[in-house]
């Protein structure tokens, strides 16, 4: 079945504890993205990748690293979470360009205490 | 860069009833123009697309309508079900740059 992972779904932690969210797809896409959807502001990008060793910043990158080392991950780390970056976050990929149709993960719900 | 508004922020129906949705954009380059439903607790689903060489696209009970003069485009549900409920995102492709903006959303709940 095609489709976008993401771990862990739910996760409570408390400022400056290093954290990793994992995402993984299983289409061979070359295009993946991390999105934080807050109340009120929709879906943003946080950052985005082209290709494998390819990363660039979205609209709200502050705070977070990514990488892709392989064309199926594409993790996002929180090197010194704070209570701002409590959130739904989401993943997503697609094929060829951006404005492909991008499949999404079912989310990560972050708490930062 | 490319700015997307979304409205309204929540829309209440009968079932039955139509449903209208629309979103505004910014940049003139902006070409791809999809729609995802976000139900409770997962990710957010293509439902329709539609390319800025179309001016109207339909799938069943679900169609979207652009006007590239006015910058603006449109979903239109019809004879809405409850199972319609969710929340829709409206996005646009930026010309320059190429990633999806997306609006704030419309909660769509559809009253049996």
């Amino acid at each position: 079945e095609a489709q976008v992972t993401q771990n862990p779904r739910y996760l409570i932690t408390v400022t400056g504890k290093k954290l990793t969210v994992t995402c993984s797809q299983n289409m061979n896409h070359e295009y993946m993205s991390w999105y934080r959807q807050d109340p009120g502001l929709g879906l943003r990008q946080i950052y985005y990748s082209m290709n494998v060793e390819v990363t660039d910043k979205g609209d709200v990158p502050e705070g977070y690293k990514v990488s892709r080392k392989e064309k199926r991950n594409f993790p996002l780390i929180l090197e010194s979470p704070s209570p701002n970056q409590t959130s739904l976050y989401f993943c997503a990929s697609s094929s060829y360009s951006p404005g492909e149709t991008q499949y999404f993960g079912p989310g990560t719900r972050l708490l930062v205490l | 860069g490319e700015n997307v508004e979304q409205h309204p922020s929540t829309l209440s129906v009968q079932e039955g009833d139509s449903a209208v949705i629309k979103c505004t954009y910014s940049d003139s380059a902006s070409n791809y123009f999809p729609w995802y439903k976000q139900e409770l607790g997962k990710g957010p689903q293509l439902i329709i697309d539609i390319r800025s060489n179309v001016g109207e696209k339909k799938d069943q009970r679900i169609a979207v309508t652009l006007n590239k003069t006015a910058k603006h485009f449109s979903l239109h549900i019809t004879e809405t079900q409850p199972e319609d409920s969710a929340v829709y995102f409206c996005a646009a492709r930026g010309g320059s740059q190429g990633n999806l903006i997306f609006g704030k959303g419309t909660k769509l709940s559809v009253k049996p």
